[in-house]
């Protein structure tokens, strides 16, 4: 596929605004997903997971929704925070035997938030 | 409780040298993952160790990637004969659980930034 390089998709919100950060994914074989969070200079941090049996999963502040029918994953974010800034990457797990867990991650999208 | 750690957090090399990378994972992880992150990218799969068994290295980008896991807890990852597109954010990431334990949540450390000259 293209490489996007540094082009990420971006997305800028207000402080207390909801967010909704969008994913397609490319494999019917997944059967799990998860969201990531990473901040400049860390590693990606664990937001929310969801299983291919479901089609939505809620956490605190956040909501995941799936679409298998047309491969398309979104995090929703309540109350936007500027801590919320960051880039956000989608995963997914293929059910294959031979997938020993490996995660293939989505291009990220960049969320800011102004005071 | 600790979480996944990784050294040196930075590292220069020169075109040609050799590296290691070292990954503490969390005590007591069966799973360890390692993911190479290009700027602007996503992480992508490297290799997978269960306990001390190499079980996937088809994400090693050529044969002077290697990695090890002898004792079933740290890893180091190695690349032999660095080159500039070798530089990018190395990362590990550990699961509590191996393979027959189902689906788990991977822990990432805050990676080992990479520059070759």
């Amino acid at each position: 596929g293209e490489s996007v390089g540094l082009h990420l998709p971006t997305l800028s919100v207000q402080e207390g605004d909801n967010s909704i950060i969008n994913c397609a994914y490319s494999n019917s074989a997944s059967d799990y997903f998860i969201w990531y969070k990473q901040e400049s200079g860390k590693g990606p941090q664990f937001i929310i997971d969801i299983r291919s049996n479901m089609d939505k999963r809620q956490g605190q502040r956040v909501t995941v929704l799936l679409n298998k029918t047309v491969k398309h994953l979104s995090l929703q974010i309540a109350a936007t925070q500027p801590g919320d800034s960051a880039v956000y990457f989608c995963a997914e797990k293929d059910a294959g035997g031979t997938s020993y867990g490996k995660l293939t991650f989505g291009q990220g999208t960049i969320l800011t938030v102004h005071p | 409780g600790a979480g996944v750690s990784q050294s040196p957090r930075y590292k220069v090399a020169k075109r040609g040298q050799d590296v290691a990378l070292r990954c503490d994972p969390i005590s007591g992880h069966v799973s360890l993952f390692w993911y190479q992150q290009a700027l602007g990218q996503g992480p992508e799969f490297l290799t997978y160790f269960q306990n001390e068994a190499q079980l996937d290295k088809s994400g090693l980008p050529s044969d002077r990637f290697f990695a090890e896991r002898p004792e079933g807890s740290v890893s180091t990852l190695k690349i032999q004969r660095t080159q500039q597109e070798d530089s990018a954010v190395y990362l590990c990431a550990s699961s509590r659980k191996g393979l027959a334990g189902g689906v788990e949540t991977q822990y990432f450390g805050p990676g080992t930034r990479l520059l070759v000259l």
